[in-house]
């Protein structure tokens, strides 16, 4: 089955703790996104990324670091510096401009 | 004021009514436009993707772009209790440039 895939699906995190977020696709599609989602505010662009080994800033990507070393595999890092991180966190892919998104991943910071 | 404006809800409607679903947008150069559905604690599925104005229908589902008005529509025909989500509207310039969302409107189908 093609998809993407999004692990784990619930993650809990202490203050002061880096952690990481997977995100994987198999449709062969070049561009792949990070989004948060937060009540009332929709999804909010954290990266993206457009070809392996290059990727963008999005609109809050203060306090996130990714990389894209392989065209299906695009991680997430929440580090210590976010402030708020406790959200719904969505990966996405697209071919042009239809967007196809994985299951989520819910963070909780404790 | 935000780039894609969408009506939060909740909106309860009946078994079997017709449902419409709105966003307004103030950039004139979106030109595609999508809808996602999203069930609770799930990602966003694709339902409609269109380019430009008009309309365009998939089954009970129909989505009609306005672009003199900057007015996008999704309605839902013979409305189901499994049609129960938030009902996202999205847009973009095109090619890979940013898609802009709409913060969601959820919806209710009262058997």
């Amino acid at each position: 089955d093609g998809g993407i895939t999004q692990s784990p699906k619930y993650l809990f995190r202490k203050e002061g703790q880096n952690v990481t977020l997977s995100c994987e696709q198999n449709l062969n599609h070049d561009a792949m996104y990070w989004y948060r989602q937060d009540p009332g505010q929709g999804l909010r662009l954290i990266y993206y990324s457009q070809i392996v080994n290059d990727f963008q800033k999005g609109d809050i990507a203060e306090g996130y670091s990714v990389s894209r070393e392989k065209k299906e595999s695009f991680p997430l890092t929440v580090t210590s510096a976010q402030k708020n991180p406790t959200a719904f966190y969505l990966c996405a892919s697209s071919i042009q401009d239809e967007q196809f998104f994985g299951p989520g991943t819910r963070l909780t910071v404790l | 004021q935000k780039e894609v404006e969408q009506d939060p809800g909740p909106l309860s409607v009946p078994e079997g009514a017709i449902v419409s679903l709105n966003c307004t947008y103030s950039n004139s150069a979106f030109q595609y436009f999508m809808w996602y559905r999203q069930y609770s604690r799930k990602g966003p599925e694709l339902l409609m993707y269109t380019y430009s104005s008009g309309n365009k229908e998939d089954g009970r589902f129909t989505a009609q772009v306005d672009k003199s008005s900057k007015y996008i529509s999704l309605f839902i025909r013979d409305s189901q209790p499994s049609d129960s989500a938030t009902y996202l509207c999205a847009m973009n310039t095109g090619g890979y440039q940013k898609v802009t969302f709409g913060t969601g409107t959820k919806l209710q189908v009262i058997p």
